[in-house]
């Protein structure tokens, strides 16, 4: 009965490299999303996945970021030449919407990414 | 972000009532909710309202929600010192991704 899990907890890496931001949902959720939290903000969103497709990837900042879901479970969150501006806790979360309205989604505690 | 705001912090004292408030510029959302973020800890789901509703009651918790004003409203009573958290109104805008305000922190003294 785990829920959302995020890994790493926290990842250091220097300007230029790239990164990759690993998510697990909740066993059976169809629908998974990430979220992008600076400090003080409320969480922005990036992409949403319904199944392995992504659904709406609006929130993307450029073409730097990019997002998998190859098997409808498990998620990876990539970033190219990271820039100190991606400095942020990403967030994951998952939700079970296809038969329920309300759109409830379950987060994970998060990767805080420090860029230097 | 700009779409939904609220205030900053609100500190009250145990025991009393806390109401912490969210405006919003898109009216289009069929739900709207209401998380809390603790240290450490994930985004928590505490209670949501559909968009058609203008309250909702849930043990300690009540909503309320004024279409006209574009104003959304999350009241605790009997506030206690584990409700300390940062509160996030959310809107679904019409979309399945939420977008969420900047977060009022609670502060609750004893």
């Amino acid at each position: 009965g785990a829920g959302v899990s995020q890994t790493p907890s926290n990842k250091v890496t220097e300007k230029g490299k790239y990164v990759e931001l690993r998510c697990d949902p909740i066993s059976g959720h169809t629908a998974l999303y990430w979220y992008r939290q600076s400090l003080g903000q409320g969480p922005e969103f990036l992409i949403y996945f319904q199944g392995t497709g992504a659904a709406d990837d609006s929130g993307l900042p450029n073409d730097r970021f990019f997002a998998v879901r190859p098997e409808g479970s498990v998620s990876t969150l990539k970033i190219q030449r990271t820039e100190r501006g991606d400095s942020a806790v990403y967030l994951c979360a998952s939700s079970h919407h296809e038969t329920r309205e309300v759109h409830e989604q379950y987060f994970g505690p998060g990767t805080r990414l420090t860029v230097t | 972000g700009e779409d939904v705001e609220q205030s900053l912090f609100l500190s009250v004292r145990e025991g009393d009532s806390s109401v912490i408030n969210c405006t919003y510029t898109d009216s289009s959302s069929t739900y709207l909710y209401w998380y809390k973020q603790e240290p450490g800890a994930g985004l928590q789901l505490l209670t949501y309202i559909f968009s058609n509703m203008d309250m909702k009651q849930d043990q300690r918790l009540t909503v309320l929600l004024n279409k006209k004003d574009k104003h959304l409203s999350l009241r605790i009573a009997d506030t206690q010192t584990g409700d300390s958290a940062i509160y996030f109104c959310a809107l679904d805008m019409g979309r399945r991704a939420l977008t969420f305000g900047s977060g009022t922190r609670l502060q609750v003294q004893p």
